[in-house]
């Protein structure tokens, strides 16, 4: 069982909002770590989309954001671009653990 | 630009030792943690480990301590992950990424520069 849980895919039309679940427990994302996004496009590198569980790094659209609520975290993309398209992770920080995880990732369609 | 230039693909055998290298350039590169990812073929992201070279205060994952060695040169602004044996299991990409943030602080805010990449292919 994953320290941290995403749905293996979501999917949505263009221009649709879509969000991807990244759940936790008590010892992670519960406890107060913070969750951080990234994107993988194909065969490339991650790059950052959100961290600090709500926080945009310069250059990433606004159709991004964050959320976290309980033991959970929430990303969603609003006005879905075909560009969108790519493996999406969360990250979070394991007390029980003492060590970073990443979520299994999510493979975002659009259709 | 702030950039991270890893080494180039590796084809090796079983048993061989390997170190790859992540340099970085545009930043103070002491003043952010270095992490190393680990991405199997069409597999997720595994989080390797992560050291500071300030002070090359290093962690490992617990998946990761004795399989491999982090270490970093700061007069070079390079880090460094190194195999002493290698296995077909190790057989992967290999990421590093800095610290968005600097010092301390840096351990917990997530990572946003990332180097391309390096290809290991480990097989007899």
């Amino acid at each position: 069982q994953s320290v941290l849980t995403q749905p293996p895919s979501v999917s949505g039309a263009p221009g649709q909002r879509v969000t991807i679940s990244c759940t936790g427990s008590r010892f992670s994302i519960g406890a107060g770590y913070d969750v951080h996004w990234y994107q993988q496009l194909a065969g490339a590198a991650p790059k950052l989309l959100i961290y600090g569980n709500t926080n945009r790094p310069s250059g990433v659209p606004d159709r991004f954001s964050g959320s976290k609520s309980g033991t959970s975290a929430s990303l969603a993309i609003t006005g879905l671009l075909a560009e969108d398209e790519a493996d999406y992770y969360c990250q979070s920080y394991d007390s029980r653990m003492t060590d970073w995880f990443f979520g299994g990732g999510t493979r975002l369609t659009v259709l | 630009e702030v950039q991270l230039v890893q080494s180039g693909a590796e084809v090796k055998k079983p048993g061989e030792s390997l170190k790859l290298s992540c340099k970085g350039s545009g930043y103070t590169f002491s003043n952010h943690w270095i992490v190393w990812v680990r991405q199997m073929p069409g597999k997720g992201l595994e989080w390797m480990g992560i050291i500071y070279p300030g002070d090359s205060d290093t962690r490992y994952s617990p998946s990761f301590q004795g399989q491999v060695t982090m270490s970093a040169d700061k007069s070079i602004s390079t880090a460094f992950l190194r195999w002493s044996s290698l296995e077909a299991s190790d057989s992967a990409i290999y990421y590093c990424a800095r610290s968005l943030s600097e010092g301390a602080a840096g351990y917990w805010r997530g990572v946003d520069v990332w180097g391309q990449g390096t290809t290991v292919t480990v097989s007899s």
